[in-house]
């Protein structure tokens, strides 16, 4: 079986602050690991990715995440937060090779001007 | 190329009523997959099609059900709808449906409010 846990339903950072976004993963087998990010009144849209190779992804919007195996954690960064960065904020992870896709619950990102 | 779209965007209905949802994917993708979004459950999965197949199944009741056609076109109903089931449904699409990852490309969303 597979879980994700996001820490903290609700994130503050000052703009031009670092984001830290925390996800850890529970799976028996090598898992895919993503991030999503949801606007409001939107569908989700993909950060980045990790499945094989390097362990950390660069994403989209100056986003990166980097995969520890031994920390089982995927945890989300970004050096300097913009308001436009404020959004929810969904890791996830499939793991068996299946398109069954399991998200944490989410983490919303205030970004305080 | 046009990106996933669902139809309608937004829907009221009253307990006991069933409903259906339209998700048209990608064009040349195979594999819809749909989800539930609520502030308590958050995402869950409910089922994903490919080639007119359920693939996969979530863990919800059998008033959810859903089909997809040759054309890909995906729709979910829910019959005797309750309250709980007011949410936001997502309906995602991929190219294929390989053993292993394969994105999944989400569209807006059915807003279905349960009165």
């Amino acid at each position: 079986a597979q879980s994700v846990t996001q820490l903290g339903s609700h994130v503050s950072v000052s703009e031009g602050a670092l984001v830290l976004l925390r996800c850890n993963y529970s799976s028996s087998v090598p898992p895919y690991l993503f991030w999503y990010v949801q606007y409001p009144n939107q569908g989700l849209q993909l950060l980045l990715k990790y499945t094989t190779g390097a362990t950390l992804v660069k994403g989209i919007n100056g986003f990166e995440a980097e995969f520890k195996k031994s920390e089982t954690s995927f945890h989300l960064t970004k050096p300097s937060a913009h308001m436009s960065d404020a959004a929810e904020y969904f890791c996830a992870v499939i793991a068996g090779g299946y398109q069954k896709v399991t998200f944490g619950t989410g983490t919303k990102l205030q970004v305080i001007p | 190329k046009a990106g996933v779209t669902q139809t309608p965007r937004y829907l009221i209905k009253t307990r006991g009523q069933q409903v259906t949802l339209s998700c048209s994917p990608i064009s040349g993708h195979r594999s819809v997959s749909w989800y539930q979004q609520t502030p308590g459950q958050g995402l869950q999965f409910l089922f994903e099609y490919f080639s007119e197949t359920q693939r996969n199944k979530g863990n919800f009741p059998g008033r959810f059900s859903g089909r997809q056609f040759s054309n890909s076109r995906s729709e979910m109903n829910v019959s005797t709808l309750e309250l709980g089931d007011s949410a936001l449904y997502l309906c995602a699409s991929s190219p294929t449906r390989d053993r292993g990852y394969n994105e999944q490309f989400f569209g807006p969303g059915t807003r279905l409010t349960v009165l």
